[in-house]
C-alpha cells in the first residue's frame, strides 16, 4: 500500500513553454502532498507543500507564480513550471501522507526528470 | 534556524559495518527518520524513531537516545546495492519533516 505516482517520468521542452506534472496517491487518501526538487548530486529542496481544497504553502526563494500547484483532490495535485528555462532543469519529486495513518511518513513518487532545452 | 547534520560522504568495504549519524536542531522533535536514495531514483523509507531504543530491520538498525545524544543508522553486512546516499529528516514542532542534506554511502569491494 501506500504507492504514489507521478507522470511524466521524464520530459523535454523547450525554452518559454509550460509542463505539468501530475503527482497521484494511488492507493490511499493525502491532504497534503510536497513537491521537492533536487539538483545533481544536491539534497532534496522542498518547494511547496500543498493542501487539498486550498492554496500552496511556498518555501522561501520559490517563485509561486512560476511553480503553480494545484491539489484539486484527495489523490491529485498537479506542479506547472511556467516559461520554463533551462535553469529549471532538475529531478523533481513529490510525496504525500496518508491521511488515515497517524504517522508523519512521507510516501515518496519515483521523480520527474525535466530537461528544458 | 533549523539545522540538520549528517556526514557528506562516507566509504566503507564490502561485508563490513557502517554508523551513520545525524544530528539536529529543530524547533521541538516529533521523530526522526531515515531514507535511501539511490542515484536518479526518489527516497524510499528506511525506519522512523520517536521513542528512545533501536528499530532493527534485517541488515539495517536504526536507534535513537535523546538522553545522550545518539541517532543514527547502521548498516551491517555492506553490500555494493547499499551504495545510496542516507537522508535524515526531523519531524519539527510544526510536525514538517527537516530534511539533512544526506550522506553518500560508497561501498568498496
Amino acid at each position: 500500500g501506500a504507492v504514489v505516482s507521478q507522470h511524466p517520468s521524464w520530459v523535454i521542452c523547450k525554452s518559454g513553454t509550460s509542463v505539468k506534472i501530475e503527482c497521484r496517491s494511488l492507493d490511499f487518501q493525502a491532504t497534503t502532498m510536497f513537491w521537492y526538487r533536487q539538483f545533481p548530486k544536491q539534497s532534496l529542496m522542498l518547494m511547496a507543500t500543498s493542501n487539498e481544497g486550498s492554496k500552496a504553502t511556498y518555501e522561501q526563494g520559490v517563485e509561486k507564480d512560476k511553480f503553480l500547484i494545484n491539489h484539486a483532490s484527495l489523490t491529485l495535485s498537479t506542479l506547472t513550471v511556467t516559461s520554463a528555462h533551462p535553469e529549471d532543469s532538475s529531478f523533481y519529486i513529490c510525496s504525500a501522507r496518508d491521511l488515515s495513518r497517524s504517522s508523519y511518513e512521507q510516501y515518496f513518487g519515483p521523480g520527474t526528470r525535466l530537461t528544458v532545452t | 534556524g533549523q539545522n540538520i547534520d549528517q556526514p557528506t560522504e562516507m566509504t566503507a568495504t564490502e561485508g563490513a559495518i557502517v554508523q551513520i549519524n545525524c544530528t539536529y536542531q529543530t524547533s521541538g522533535f516529533n521523530g526522526l527518520f531515515w531514507y535511501q536514495q539511490h542515484a536518479g531514483e526518489a527516497p524510499t523509507f528506511l525506519s522512523y524513531n520517536v521513542l528512545d531504543g533501536l528499530e532493527e530491520k534485517g541488515r539495517f538498525s536504526s536507534f535513537l537516545s535523546r538522553s545522550k545524544g545518539y541517532r543514527y543508522l547502521l548498516l551491517k553486512e555492506l553490500q555494493m546495492k547499499d551504495s545510496a546516499s542516507y537522508l535524515c529528516a526531523v519531524v519539527d514542532s510544526n510536525y514538517q519533516l527537516i530534511w539533512g542534506a544526506g550522506t553518500k554511502l560508497i561501498i568498496k569491494p
